[in-house]
């Protein structure tokens, strides 16, 4: 597609439910990024995955999050028993590839509210 | 601890004026990118300056880079109602970028 595409745009959930959202890259891209920000913040790394490379899930806060690509296309990251403080706008990005000379692309991001 | 830091972190002028925001990191780079961000969504790509670059232009932005102070600077002159928005920086650590926590720039008419 033109951009990166995410769905759900919003998500409310209460405590304790899982989430799924999706990341749709550019086409032809195959480095795609997961971050969080939550309010008023900055962006906080989660996980990356390049081609069929392992991805880095070094960022990703605990054991009840995890991410997964197929190839290079369509990624999603999952939520588990959803906490409060999981709230927050998860943005997806994709590039060219990784390494630092290639600009990300971002999508508008799912922002989800745990009540 | 953040590799990127903006400063200030709110920065609020008159339509017409220039804005300055700055970036310090700590660690050696290849390059350094600008983001905006409108309405806590999506970022969108500005800049990117090399660290062999010392100063960018791309239409109403300018970026600085000196790579000894660790530091970069983003200038947007004759500033629009339409400037209004988060500005962050990025560096690369190792294969992502990691960003710092912006600087909320508000222009009034």
């Amino acid at each position: 597609g033109a951009g990166v595409s995410q769905s759900p745009s919003n998500k409310v959930t209460e405590k304790g439910k899982d989430v799924e959202l999706r990341c749709d890259p550019i086409s032809g891209h195959t480095a795609l990024y997961w971050y969080r920000q939550r309010l008023g913040q900055g962006l906080e790394f989660l996980i990356y995955f390049q081609g069929n490379s392992a991805p880095d899930k070094s960022g990703l806060p605990s054991d009840r999050f995890s991410a997964e690509r197929t190839g290079e296309s369509v990624s999603t990251l999952t939520i588990q028993r959803t906490q409060q403080e999981d709230s927050a706008v998860y943005l997806c990005a994709s590039s060219k590839r990784t390494g630092s000379d290639y600009g990300y692309t971002f999508g508008s991001g799912t922002r989800l509210t745990v009540v | 601890s953040q590799q990127g830091e903006e400063d200030p972190q709110a920065l609020s002028i008159q339509e017409g004026e220039n804005a300055t925001m700055n970036c310090s990191y700590k660690t050696s780079i290849n390059n350094l990118q600008w983001y905006r961000q409108n309405s806590g969504r999506g970022l969108v790509h500005l800049i990117l300056i090399r660290s062999n670059e010392r100063e960018k232009h791309s239409g109403r932005l300018r970026v600085t880079l000196d790579t000894s102070k660790k530091s970069s600077s983003l200038l947007i002159t004759a500033s629009r109602a339409a400037d209004t928005a988060s500005y962050f920086c990025a560096t690369p650590v190792g294969q992502k970028l990691v960003f710092g926590q912006g600087t909320r720039l508000t222009i009034n008419p």
